[in-house]
């Protein structure tokens, strides 16, 4: 089944404490990004990777590291997270002239303590 | 600038009603693409339907059809014969292109949230 797996589903931290939000996609898409979702801002993405070691700043990328080593893989790191970084994270990955926009994972509902 | 727009936080509707969900973009580029999404209180992104900037007729998928205007630069999504499974948050969203190639982007609203009634 083509999907994007992110992992894991709920997380409670610790400020400060260093934390990865792993993503895989099965459909050997070139580009993947992540999002995050705060009430009444919608979606913002954060960074996204137009193939492997190309990524690039989006909108909200202040605290927050991406890398892509492998096409299936984009983890998000949060070196030392803070609480404002408490929200809903999604990533997703499309092709690079799709017509479907992107496919999203089930989200990540981070909380930051 | 706000690229995305959507000025209805929240919207109701009868079951079996027709509704329209307001989306106005902002672009500079003659190539684009738009696009809705649903997410339901369990929270994934559901992808609804796809129009690009080029696209002479309007789109359609099922019950969802896609009133675009580009003119006005307005992209409303039209749901028919509403059901209770409908009710959800609906996102708006913009992916620009340049040379046939999609950027990396894709712009959303601040999402408008549909009641369906019984």
């Amino acid at each position: 089944e083509a999907q994007v797996t992110q992992n894991p589903r709920y997380l409670i931290t610790v400020t400060g404490k260093k934390l990865t939000v792993t993503c895989s996609q099965n459909m050997n898409h070139e580009y993947m990004s992540w999002y995050r979702q705060d009430p009444g801002l919608g979606l913002r993405q954060i960074y996204y990777s137009m193939n492997v070691e190309v990524t690039d700043k989006g909108d909200v990328p202040e605290g927050y590291k991406v890398s892509r080593k492998e096409k299936r893989n984009f983890p998000l790191i949060l070196e030392s997270p803070s609480p404002n970084q408490t929200s809903l994270y999604f990533c997703a990955s499309s092709s690079r002239t799709t017509t479907q926009g992107y496919t999203f994972g089930s989200g990540t509902r981070l909380t930051v303590v | 600038a706000q690229k995305i727009t959507q000025t209805q936080p929240g919207m109701f509707v009868q079951e079996k009603e027709a509704v329209t969900l307001d989306c106005t973009y902002d672009t500079s580029d003659q190539s684009y693409g738009l696009f809705w999404y649903k997410q339901p209180s369990s929270g994934e992104m559901i992808f609804l339907i796809y129009q690009g900037s080029y696209d002479e007729q309007n789109a359609t998928e099922g019950r969802y059809s896609l009133n675009f205007q580009k003119a006005r630069k307005s992209a409303n999504l039209v749901i028919s014969a509403s059901q209770l499974g409908d009710s959800a948050m609906y996102f708006c969203a913009m992916r620009e292109s340049h040379g046939g190639t999609s950027y990396g982007k894709l712009t959303f609203g601040q999402g408008t949230i549909l009641t369906v009634h019984p």
